[in-house]
């Protein structure tokens, strides 16, 4: 199974910040990678796909980058909506696996 | 509108069994892979199992194998999930996402995840 790591598992950053979140693939995934928002209790939202595509309707202050084992999200400013736990995903081949999350908090 | 809602949770005995179904609206069901997606409480999102457009190819996370059965009706745009011999770590919001697969020139490309069900509660406790 590919193993999902990303890091870190959890940030502190201010309104205006510039984030970056990293997903590394235990093995060569290509561009089969997607980006999820979540909220509490909320349904996951879609961000990125095939890496670097944009979800319609994400503000474009979101961006996906990378190709087979290191996939990178950033957050260009960070806006008080944004602050949530953020997951990757492979699809490259089954099972498919996500990444641990990453929490990102008010500082 | 595009929409997927999923029924059948509750509580349930360690052991016993439980189904879940999908309801798929606002577009053509039959044309779409169908997954489940679980997160138990606190925890980070767990893929369990697929089912092709036309119901010939599933696969499983090992979690799970053996014990849960995808399967849809494509007459009915209704996706499900039988869980069998469950347990108390299978306690989760159990989701329903859709996925458009197409190959272009032999590449295949994955349109998944951009729709999620509202989830559904299952909870494993005697």
């Amino acid at each position: 199974d590919i193993q999902m790591t990303q890091s870190p598992s959890a940030m502190s950053a201010s309104v205006g910040d510039r984030v970056t979140i990293t997903c590394r693939a235990s093995q060569g995934i290509s561009n089969y990678l997607v980006w999820f928002q979540q909220k509490p209790g909320k349904v996951p939202r879609r961000l990125t796909y095939a890496a670097s595509s944009l979800q319609s309707g994400v503000p474009s202050r979101f961006s996906g980058s990378g190709s087979g084992t290191e996939f990178t999200l950033t957050i260009s400013s960070l806006q008080p909506e944004d602050f949530a736990t953020y997951y990757c995903l492979q699809q490259n081949s089954y099972p498919w696996t996500f990444g641990q999350g990453t929490k990102v908090e008010i500082k | 509108q595009v929409q997927l809602v999923e029924s059948g949770g509750g509580v349930v005995q360690p052991g016993r069994s439980l189904r879940l179904s999908c309801a798929a609206s606002g577009f053509t069901f039959s044309r779409y892979s169908m997954h489940w997606v679980r997160q138990a409480p606190g925890k980070g999102l767990e893929w369990v199992t697929i089912i092709s457009f036309d119901g010939s190819n599933k696969y499983y996370a090992d979690s799970v194998k053996g014990r849960f059965t995808i399967s849809r009706d494509n007459s009915e745009n209704t996706l499900y999930l039988q869980m069998n011999s469950l347990r108390a770590e299978d306690t989760a919001v159990y989701y329903c996402a859709r996925e458009l697969v197409s190959t272009i020139f032999g590449v295949v490309s994955r349109d998944a995840f951009d729709i999620w069900g509202q989830g559904t509660t299952v909870t494993v406790s005697s």
